[in-house]
């Protein structure tokens, strides 16, 4: 079944550690996002990637990098300059046409 | 600047009885605007686009309209399993989503 795969469901950061959360698609989409979501405040953009190789900071990218090296593939790296990374990240991609499909989420939890 | 705004925050309900759920949006070029149901600890999931004024969707108790500056979601005699978070999102020049907060549907049998 086509879908998007994040993992893991559950992460727990150090203080001043570096920690990177998977996605994987396969459904051939050309674009892909990143949200986080905190309890009250909805989803807000962090960095979205519209093609191989490319992406663009969101509302809320500082403390976050990407990459997209490959179509499948946007992983999300939380540093130690995000000050307050605890929250639940969610993954998506969308061929534009039929809204975005997301991932199941990651929670993360500094400890 | 493009926002969503919905409302109520929350929303307890008994079974059976019908209510809405409105999204109300600024953007600039509304290229569509999408309702999501989210379920604690899970994505979102899609449920409906809507891209012009006056266009409605459904799907079983849900029906979903537009105007050119808001959006409800109808909820027909809702049933306890359609407690969940029902998220908005416009998609305007700008590629991502913008998200609404989400209100927050309860419904007791």
């Amino acid at each position: 079944d086509g879908g998007i795969t994040q993992s893991p469901k559950y992460l727990f950061r150090k203080e001043g550690q570096n920690v990177t959360l998977s996605c994987e698609q396969n459904l051939n989409h050309d674009a892909m996002y990143w949200y986080r979501q905190d309890p009250g405040q909805g989803l807000r953009l962090i960095y979205y990637s519209q093609i191989v190789n490319d992406f663009q900071k969101g509302d809320i990218a500082e403390g976050y990098s990407v990459s997209r090296e490959k179509k499948e593939s946007f992983p999300l790296t939380v540093t130690s300059a995000q000050k307050n990374p605890t929250a639940f990240y969610l993954c998506a991609s969308s061929d534009t046409e039929y809204g975005y499909t997301f991932g199941s989420g990651t929670r993360l939890t500094v400890v | 600047e493009d926002q969503v705004t919905q409302s109520p925050e929350a929303l307890r309900l008994q079974e059976g009885e019908s209510s809405s759920l409105n999204c109300s949006y600024t953007v600039s070029g509304l290229r569509g605007l999408f309702w999501y149901r989210q379920d604690p600890g899970k994505g979102p999931e899609f449920l409906f686009t809507l891209y012009s004024a006056g266009e409605e969707k459904e799907k079983e108790r849900l029906k979903a309209t537009l105007t050119k500056k808001e959006s409800f979601l109808h909820i027909t005699a809702p049933k306890p399993e359609d407690s969940a978070t029902y998220l908005c999102a416009v998609q305007g020049v700008r590629t991502a989503l913008i998200f609404g907060k989400g209100t927050t549907l309860s419904v007791s049998s």
